[in-house]
């Protein structure tokens, strides 16, 4: 099946560690987002591309990067984590243009990222 | 600003009692407005878009239905298998970016 795979499920990584998180799809899309969700909040935007264009939240820390090396790939880095990034990651597909301009986001099922 | 408010927080419900969620939102022109089912630890699985006042969309137990400044998921005779957290998303007319709701966690009990 076409899907939105995000490896690792889970991610423990140490406070100051530098961790990437990654995404991969199959279904051709255009969009791709990264999204931080903690308990009982909204997902919060933090990027997203439009094929190769970058686009940065106003509110996404520097301490959040991305990079996007082909249309089946994203890579989420936190550069030095910190305790208040402990959250579940998630990506997101979506594909955009001409008549496609009202489709929804497909997921994947995220990473919890844990910050010791 | 765009802002996009879900009530109630949380709901529980017998099987088989009805009830609504309500998504309240303002956004620069309406584009679409998503609804999306997040079971625990997974991430959102879509359900519905509606795009203009007056739309509706079924999905065996659910309907969703839309106006100017709001949208309501009713959920008909609902099961165990419906509890979940529902969460409300809009795409404004300018941009690529989605708002979302911070959600209501459903629990139906047997």
């Amino acid at each position: 099946d076409a899907m939105v795979i995000q490896n690792p499920r889970y991610q423990v990584t140490q406070f100051g560690k530098p961790v990437t998180l990654s995404c991969s799809q199959t279904l051709n899309h255009n969009v791709m987002y990264w999204y931080q969700q903690k308990s009982s909040q909204a997902p919060k935007l933090l990027f997203h591309y439009y094929d190769k264009d970058f686009n940065n939240e106003a509110d996404t820390p520097d301490n959040f990067q991305s990079r996007r090396p082909n249309t089946s790939f994203c890579f989420l880095d936190i550069r030095s984590p910190g305790l208040g990034d402990a959250a579940m990651y998630l990506c997101a597909t979506r594909q955009t243009g001409g008549m496609d301009s009202n489709q929804p986001q497909h997921f994947g099922d995220g990473t919890r990222l844990s910050i010791l | 600003e765009d802002q996009v408010t879900q009530s109630p927080e949380a709901l529980r419900l017998q099987e088989g009692e009805s009830s609504s969620l309500n998504c309240s939102y303002t956004v620069s022109g309406l584009r679409g407005l998503f609804w999306y089912r997040q079971d625990p630890g997974k991430g959102p699985e879509f359900l519905f878009t509606l795009y203009s006042a007056g739309e509706e969309k079924e999905k065996e137990r659910l309907k969703a239905t839309l106006t100017k400044k709001e949208s309501f998921l009713h959920i008909t005779a609902p099961k165990p298998e419906d509890s979940a957290t529902y969460l409300c998303a809009v795409q404004a007319h300018t941009g690529n970016q989605f708002y979302f709701g911070t959600g209501t966690s459903l629990t139906v009990i047997p």
